[in-house]
């Protein structure tokens, strides 16, 4: 079946540097890329998307970019400050469904001060 | 109020007891979609409503899942007889059409779930 890995799982960086997650997915029909932030105690919160029609995009201090020849997606965030500290989830699509997404697992990033 | 609101926010239940866990979507969403959340793992869809109608039930695990939706609003999910393993986050989300283009799912604060 439908299926997303995300790497890493944990991920630890000093304040200031970048922090990098990637995504791979197996539905070649897919064709939306959002990614969640989700806090402790909080529901997942939409931080940016990508369609694709798009290879990259950016917002500030993140970007996604989308490879579907290889069918994989990738969160970048720049200067990182540590209120990035939370649990990054990736998602795809199924098919061409406009509403189901499969997740990915989850990033745990920690930013030290 | 402007987001997904839940309730409650925890419950703790015995095995073999039903529960009802409620979501309130953002006015006017169409679409409203329920997903679960296990310790340390990504979401698993479950239910997926437009209106009041449930085109896509295939992520309910079991028949003891159940959802409705009334009003073109509130939802509910109820799991009957529960067991150990139906502890998790159990988390809401709704947006605006659901249909004709993927748009945004805002997410609620989820209902934590403990079966003892």
């Amino acid at each position: 079946g439908e299926n997303v890995e995300q790497h890493p799982s944990t991920l630890s960086v000093q304040e200031g540097d970048s922090a990098v997650i990637k995504c791979t997915y197996s539905d070649s029909a897919s064709n939306y890329f959002p990614w969640y932030k989700q806090e402790l105690g909080k529901g997942p919160q939409l931080i940016i998307d990508i369609r694709s029609n798009v290879g990259e995009k950016k917002d500030q201090r993140i970007a996604v970019t989308l490879n579907k020849t290889a069918k994989h997606f990738s969160l970048h965030i720049t200067e990182t400050q540590p209120e990035d500290s939370a649990v990054y989830f990736c998602a795809a699509s199924i098919g061409d469904s406009s509403y189901k997404l499969i997740f990915g697992s989850g990033t745990r990033l920690l930013v030290r001060p | 109020g402007a987001g997904v609101s839940q309730s409650p926010s925890n419950k703790v239940t015995e095995k073999g007891k039903d529960v009802e866990l409620r979501c309130d979507p953002i006015s006017g969403h169409t679409a409203l979609y329920w997903y679960r959340q296990r310790l340390g793992q990504g979401l698993e869809f479950l239910i997926y409503f437009q209106g009041n109608s449930a085109p896509d039930k295939s992520g309910l695990p079991s028949d003891r899942f159940s959802a409705e939706r009334t009003g073109e609003s509130v939802s509910t999910l109820t799991i009957q007889r529960t067991q150990q393993e139906d502890s998790a986050v159990y988390l809401c989300a709704s947006s605006l059409v659901g249909t004709g283009g993927t748009d945004t799912q805002y997410f609620g604060p989820g209902t934590r779930l403990t079966v003892l």
